[in-house]
């Protein structure tokens, strides 16, 4: 089955600094990836997500890299604000009938 | 608010008792998903129905079982429950079949087993 590892598992950045978090994925047949945030006592919601025919994609401060050759893709938020503290969670499928297997997360603090 | 209801949101229980969680999907969302999340071990997918029928399968123990029903709500039965079975179980659901888009998730339910 699909096998996701993702790091780290927590970043401190500086308010207004980048945050990239880093994922990579073990079933070369994924072709879907997600990023879903959890803020503390919350649900994961989804935030931005990409598919196996695009490299890039990007939405305000988010964007999503995907390298399917080395199966790795990646989170980037720039201008990082307070609101941005919660954990990130990575994600692949498509590959089969394991469903949607998540990271095991990556706590974001962001300093003021 | 997702949409996605599940019941109950706290439980508490010994060891070798039985629980059911129960979850109702978005309306018009056919796919329901179950995943347990512990401190340590991130979302671990447990379960998925598709209209009734059981579409994916994760690293569901052999004490546990689901079932969708006929008006797509669900249930997550946990029997002979251990200390280790202490998590949160959160349900999700989605319109698609296949995992290629996005899961909206329940509250979740916590469950301690004393």
């Amino acid at each position: 089955g699909e096998n996701v590892e993702q790091h780290p598992s927590t970043l401190s950045v500086q308010e207004g600094d980048s945050a990239v978090i880093k994922c990579t994925y073990s079933d070369s047949a994924s072709n879907y990836f997600p990023w879903y945030k959890q803020e503390l006592g919350k649900r994961p919601q989804l935030i931005i997500d990409i598919r196996s025919n695009v490299g890039e994609k990007k939405d305000q401060r988010i964007a999503v890299t995907l390298n399917k050759t080395a199966k790795h893709f990646s989170l980037h938020i720039t201008e990082t604000q307070p609101e941005d503290s919660a954990v990130y969670f990575c994600a692949a499928a498509g590959g089969g009938a394991d469903g949607l297997t998540f990271g095991k997360g990556t706590h974001l603090i962001i300093q003021p | 608010d997702s949409g996605v209801t599940q019941t109950p949101k706290h439980l508490i229980t010994a060891t070798g008792q039985r629980v059911t969680l129960r979850c109702s999907p978005r309306s018009g969302d056919l796919s329901v998903y179950w995943y347990q999340q512990s401190l340590d071990q991130g979302l671990q997918f447990l379960i998925q129905y598709y209209n009734g029928e059981e579409r994916a399968k994760g690293n569901i123990l052999e004490r546990f079982s689901a079932q969708q029903f006929p008006d797509l709500h669900s249930e997550l039965n946990l029997s002979s429950l251990e200390l280790g079975d202490s998590a949160l179980y959160f349900c999700a659901s989605s319109v698609l079949s296949e995992d290629a888009g996005e899961l909206f998730f329940g509250e979740g339910s916590r469950l301690t087993v004393l």
